[in-house]
């Protein structure tokens, strides 16, 4: 069955760009019918959706983050990345990575989380 | 946008029935049937446990059901279980193509 894993440093300096990847197993990300997303949880708090990609490229990113979020795609690899530029203490979090299923032309739900990542913005 | 409301906590003895209730705005919960819910054990990822407003997906037990009405979604969990203790989080599709998630509500099972 398809499964995710998030890969990166787990420490980023203030004011730096935080880089993580997704690598999907057990399903092609470029068989379509699926978004590739970024959610994050801040510790002891909710969910925040960060945004998330087609394998075609067409993005979608939450507007609080927008100027700062890049989500790209490499069919080549089966990978999808995340990177967001300077960071502060507040992007302290938990990063996941998730399948988004795609009913009509709409994301309908996460079905397929990854473990998750701790990043931890300090110096 | 804003985040959906949702309690903080509920609890619930094993074998009854609880309900969590998320509330929004016609921007995404009134205006889409695309509300989920997930359930998250500690120290764990999110797990769908109901997509669409009201389908679980395979395997999620039928004691898990999802309803909606106008701007308010809600889970009812019936015949509580001990391993049914977790956080649970709403998320809904917005009329900005975007995604929004709930507060998260703590199930305590007594």
């Amino acid at each position: 069955q398809v499964q995710l894993q998030e890969s990166g440093p787990g420490l980023v300096k203030p004011s730096q760009t935080l880089s993580l990847t997704c690598t999907v197993s057990g399903g092609s990300i470029s068989s379509g019918g699926y978004y590739w997303s970024w959610i994050r949880q801040h510790p002891g708090k909710g969910l925040e959706w960060i945004g998330y990609i087609y394998y075609s490229g067409s993005t979608y990113y939450n507007p609080s983050l927008k100027s700062r979020v890049t989500i790209s795609v490499d069919t080549s690899k089966n990978q999808f990345s995340l990177k967001l530029s300077s960071v502060t203490a507040a992007d302290t979090a938990v990063y996941y990575c998730a399948r988004g299923s795609v009913s009509d032309i709409v994301v309908d739900a996460f079905d397929i989380w990854g473990q998750g990542t701790m990043v931890t913005v300090s110096s | 946008q804003s985040a959906l409301t949702q309690p903080a906590s509920v609890s619930g003895s094993p074998g009854q029935s609880i309900t969590i209730s998320c509330t929004g705005t016609s921007s995404d919960v009134g205006g889409y049937n695309y509300v989920s819910w997930y359930q998250q054990h500690p120290g764990k990822a999110p797990k769908l446990m109901i997509y669409e407003v009201s389908n679980r997906p395979s395997g999620v037990p039928d004691r898990f059901s999802g309803s909606k009405s106008g701007n308010t979604a809600s889970l009812t969990i019936s015949g509580l279980q001990a391993e049914d203790e977790a956080d649970y989080y709403c998320s809904s599709y917005t009329s900005s193509s975007t995604w929004v998630f709930g507060g998260g509500t703590k199930l305590t099972v007594l």
